[in-house]
């Protein structure tokens, strides 16, 4: 199975900062890569797909980029509603795995 | 508009089987795979596996198999999760959710339901 690895696993962040998370592949995964995000006690919101593609109703403010093995989720200005835990996710080979998460937490 | 709707929070002994189901509204079910994910509390998502609800293929991770059966009746957009022979390790919210391709597998999940709390405890 494919490991993904995320850093940090987590940061203190204020309103307005610019947060980048990455994610490692154990092997290139082409541009096969998700982001999702999760709140406390809510399902995972699927964000970003194919490594930069926006999922619809998605904020600008949300961007990803990457190929092969890393990959980096940015959000440019960090607004109050996106603090929450964050997951890639692979889909280049089954089974699908994810990372261990990045919570984005208030300073 | 989408929707998943699971069945409500279970408390099994260990031992026991569990059944979960999602409920599908707002889109043609067969269309749409269903993937059943879980979180053990405190912990991130583990992908269980999937069911395409128009043939009934179904794929288990291996850590699985023999313990999880996914099934699906078509005549009331349900996919349902059962798994058997429960430990405590087993505790966990588990998740349906919709992949996200139209009539073909993509592995992404759009769409989820709410959860299910399964705790199992003696």
């Amino acid at each position: 199975d494919i490991q993904m690895t995320q850093s940090p696993s987590s940061l203190s962040v204020s309103v307005g900062d610019r947060v980048t998370i990455t994610c490692r592949a154990s092997e290139s995964i082409s541009r096969y890569l998700n982001w999702y995000q999760q709140k406390p006690g809510k399902a995972p919101k699927f964000l970003i797909y194919t490594a930069s593609s926006l999922q619809t109703g998605v904020p600008s403010r949300f961007s990803g980029s990457g190929s092969g093995t890393d990959f980096t989720l940015t959000i440019s200005s960090l607004q109050p509603e996106d603090f929450a835990t964050y997951y890639c996710q692979q889909t280049y080979s089954t089974p699908q795995t994810f990372g261990q998460g990045t919570k984005v937490e208030i300073k | 508009q989408v929707q998943l709707v699971q069945s409500g929070a279970e408390v099994k002994k260990p031992g026991a089987s569990v059944k979960v189901s999602c409920k599908a509204s707002g889109y043609t079910f067969t269309a749409y795979y269903i993937h059943w994910v879980r979180q053990a509390p405190g912990q991130g998502l583990e992908w269980m596996g999937r069911i395409n609800p128009s043939t009934g293929d179904r794929y288990y991770i291996q850590k699985f198999q023999g313990r999880v059966t996914m099934t699906r009746d078509t005549s009331i957009s349900t996919a349902y999760m059962e798994l058997s022979s429960l430990t405590s390790d087993d505790t966990a919210v588990y998740y349906c959710a919709r992949d996200f391709l139209f009539e073909g597998y993509s592995g992404s999940e759009d769409y989820w339901g709410q959860g299910t709390l399964v705790t199992v405890s003696s």
